[in-house]
């Protein structure tokens, strides 16, 4: 069973516009920990937020926000105001195994035209 | 500088030829990982080693070797590569379990 599932594939958004990506997970534990990372066209890998399970306060830096729901398993992520240098691909992924591995999603493709 | 180095970062090679990737992190990370990236399917974990000579199976472990002799150096080994490794691959290290993963640059690599 797919335990990250970020159903949008790939979302296309003019400059200014606002953005969430939808990442929905599934795990039996009660102890876990969700990750956002973004993968710019330069390939590398860069973290953005880690949020465990017994914290669902939302949290917000500069443009981007966070909102994490238990009860719908659910951990979307909003960028506020996009721009240019947003497009990439961003992954959200899971990490239930109390040995660092991360299950990560497909990942969605996020491009901001100008 | 905070870096997790992967060597090389571009291959082309043939069936069958064995093949080593280097990685080696310079945080003192207990955790390090190897993952493959492939087109619709997101990333998935190969190989994770928690500490020195602790090694342990991925979601995708075959046709790949691990060693963890040091504790900053993961070496990602293909003894018999075939085409279907064709991928990019990424080492990652974390200092404690559940932290954020630093990941490395990438090593794209083709087999032909």
């Amino acid at each position: 069973a797919q335990k990250v599932t970020q159903a949008q594939t790939e979302i296309s958004v003019v400059e200014k516009e606002d953005v969430t990506l939808d990442c929905v997970y599934e795990t039996r534990d009660t102890t876990y920990y969700l990750f956002w990372y973004k993968q710019p066209p330069s390939g590398e890998l860069v973290f953005l937020i880690r949020r465990n399970s017994f914290d669902e306060q939302n949290e917000i830096s500069g443009r981007y926000s966070w909102n994490f729901q238990k009860s719908t398993s659910s951990f979307n992520f909003t960028i506020t105001a996009s721009q240019v240098v947003d497009s990439a691909v961003y992954f959200c992924a899971l990490d239930d195994s109390g040995y660092s591995t991360l299950t990560f999603g497909k990942g969605t493709m996020l491009l901001v035209s100008p | 500088e905070a870096q997790v180095t992967q060597n090389p970062r571009y291959l082309i090679t043939v069936t069958g030829k064995k093949l080593t990737v280097t990685c080696s992190q310079n945080m003192n990370h207990e955790y390090m990982s190897w993952y493959r990236q492939d087109p619709g399917l997101g990333l998935r974990q190969i190989y994770y080693s928690m500490n020195v000579e602790v090694t342990d199976k991925g979601d995708v472990p075959e046709g790949y070797k691990v060693s963890r002799k040091e504790k900053r150096n993961f070496p990602l080994i293909l003894e018999s590569p075939s085409p279907n490794q064709t991928s990019l691959y990424f080492c990652a290290s974390s200092y404690r379990n559940n932290q954020p993963q630093h990941f490395g640059d990438g090593t794209r690599l083709s087999i032909l």
